[in-house]
């Protein structure tokens, strides 16, 4: 039974260039959140896709934006980058009442 | 953005030993969490708790729920050379389920052999 997957392990981007990142949810869950995780700090919920709408928004900007697809897979994109988008971002699943399960995260580096 | 009061921020101890951290937070939450991040991973859940004052163990791990909802505490015993990593409280409003979470800036634990 696979468990969160998500792509690029590594990016590197200059500022003010675009980046999309990818997930894949746990085998049988419909729910994906994102969450920022800066070195030293806890993760931040930046948003959360269920039936293809967002359905909450932590306090993040809207360069951060997202999309859900029918497979529940979810992507993650952020124009504009800013030094201070670099980070852990992590991806993730639940289905209903059921805890959420993390992906192993994308490390976004903005030079 | 919100996040819990999380400390100790470090610990160095020796294996063998036991350990403690807790959370706190201005705010009530329904469910608490704590989960276990090792490099280059995402954060793996330890322990669920659901109730005020619940206490609930997972192999050497125990965790306590506070009965002002504003609290949590996670206990290791007899501490392994693998215990090594950081831990995160987690708030949850809602009782289990998809609800965001919001973190503690994690406890980092080195044991030493």
């Amino acid at each position: 039974d696979a468990g969160v997957t998500q792509s690029p392990t590594h990016l590197i981007k200059t500022r003010g260039q675009q980046v999309t990142l990818r997930c894949s949810p746990k085998s049988g869950h419909d729910t994906v959140s994102w969450y920022q995780q800066a070195l030293g700090q806890g993760p931040q919920f930046i948003f959360q896709y269920y039936e293809e709408e967002e359905r909450q928004r932590g306090n993040f900007p809207d360069r951060f934006s997202g999309h859900q697809f029918p497979n529940y897979s979810s992507e993650l994109n952020v124009n504009a980058l800013l030094l201070g988008d670099s980070a852990l971002y992590l991806c993730a699943s639940s289905l209903g009442w059921s805890e959420q399960f993390f992906g192993p995260g994308t490390r976004l580096t903005v030079l | 953005g919100q996040q819990l009061n999380q400390s100790p921020q470090s610990m160095f101890i020796q294996e063998g030993e036991d350990v403690s951290m807790n959370c706190t937070s201005s705010s009530i939450f329904n469910t608490w969490l704590w989960y276990k991040q090792d490099p280059g991973e995402g954060p793996v859940l330890l322990i669920a708790l659901y109730k005020a004052g619940e206490l609930t163990s997972n192999g050497r791990l125990t965790a306590q729920f506070g009965i002002t909802r504003k609290d949590s505490f996670l206990n290791i015993s007899a501490s392994i050379p693998s215990d090594v990593g950081i831990y995160f409280c987690a708030g949850q409003l809602a009782v289990g389920g998809s609800e965001k979470l919001v973190f503690g800036k994690g406890t980092k634990l080195t044991v030493n052999p």
